[in-house]
């Protein structure tokens, strides 16, 4: 594999579920983050991450939780999710650990669907 | 916090024509300016990107202005091709604390090539 995955491409869940999305990039990165992409709404920075250290944190509700256990991974928890959480989940790497300054490397994403 | 305002929302043009995406955005503080380009079901990808200290930058067809005094950037496509056809997210970077910064994207651009 190579550049950034991300696992499932497709998640189905009911609000009182708990699952986790996976990232995970292969380019020796020092910062990742999380993205929501909704339909005609910007992409909305989720959280960021640079040297496994959370810097950024949104205002996202807590029903959101990340965990980055090392430099190349990336989680999302997800718990008792709302209907207007459905969206694409984009994950992220960047070289520079200092953010959004130099290119970003998306994943595929995760097509979440909350019933 | 920075807003970035992304126009038009769609656009078409014939192929062979040259297209142009506007965008502004709204902390004169920004030093980052990167274009990225969505195709159908796919990652967004970087196509170009400018930073503060210069006004223009160019690679083949894609040509990206910036203006720090009116505070705008454009995106400029000649001999556009189908395979342009795509949605495009403007972004502006800025200094968010603790060493970090952090992108605002725009709402996007479809833009349609029409054979």
């Amino acid at each position: 594999e190579t550049g950034v995955t991300q696992t499932p491409r497709h998640l189905v869940m009911g609000m009182t579920n708990k699952k986790s999305l996976k990232c995970e990039q292969h380019l020796g990165h020092n910062a990742m983050y999380w993205y929501k992409q909704s339909a005609k709404k910007p992409l909305e920075l989720m959280f960021v991450y640079s040297l496994e250290e959370r810097v950024e944190n949104n205002s996202v509700p807590s029903r959101f939780s990340p965990e980055c256990p090392n430099s190349s991974h990336l989680f999302l928890h997800l718990h008792t999710l709302q209907p207007e959480d459905s969206a694409l989940y984009l994950c992220a790497s960047s070289q520079d650990g200092a953010g959004g300054t130099d290119e970003q490397f998306f994943g595929p994403g995760t097509r979440l669907t909350v019933l | 916090g920075e807003n970035v305002e992304q126009h038009p929302s769609t656009l078409s043009v014939q192929e062979g024509d040259s297209a142009v995406i506007k965008c502004t955005y709204s902390d004169s503080a920004s030093n980052y300016f990167p274009w990225y380009k969505q195709e159908l079901g796919k990652r967004p990808q970087l196509i170009i990107d400018i930073r503060s200290n210069v006004g223009e930058k160019k690679d083949q067809r894609i040509a990206v202005t910036l203006n720090k005094t009116a505070k705008h950037f454009s995106l400029h496509i000649t001999e556009t091709q189908p395979e342009d056809s795509a949605v495009y997210f403007c972004a502006a970077s800025i200094y968010s604390g603790a060493g970090s910064y952090q992108l605002t994207f725009g709402k996007g651009t479809k833009l349609s090539v029409i054979p």
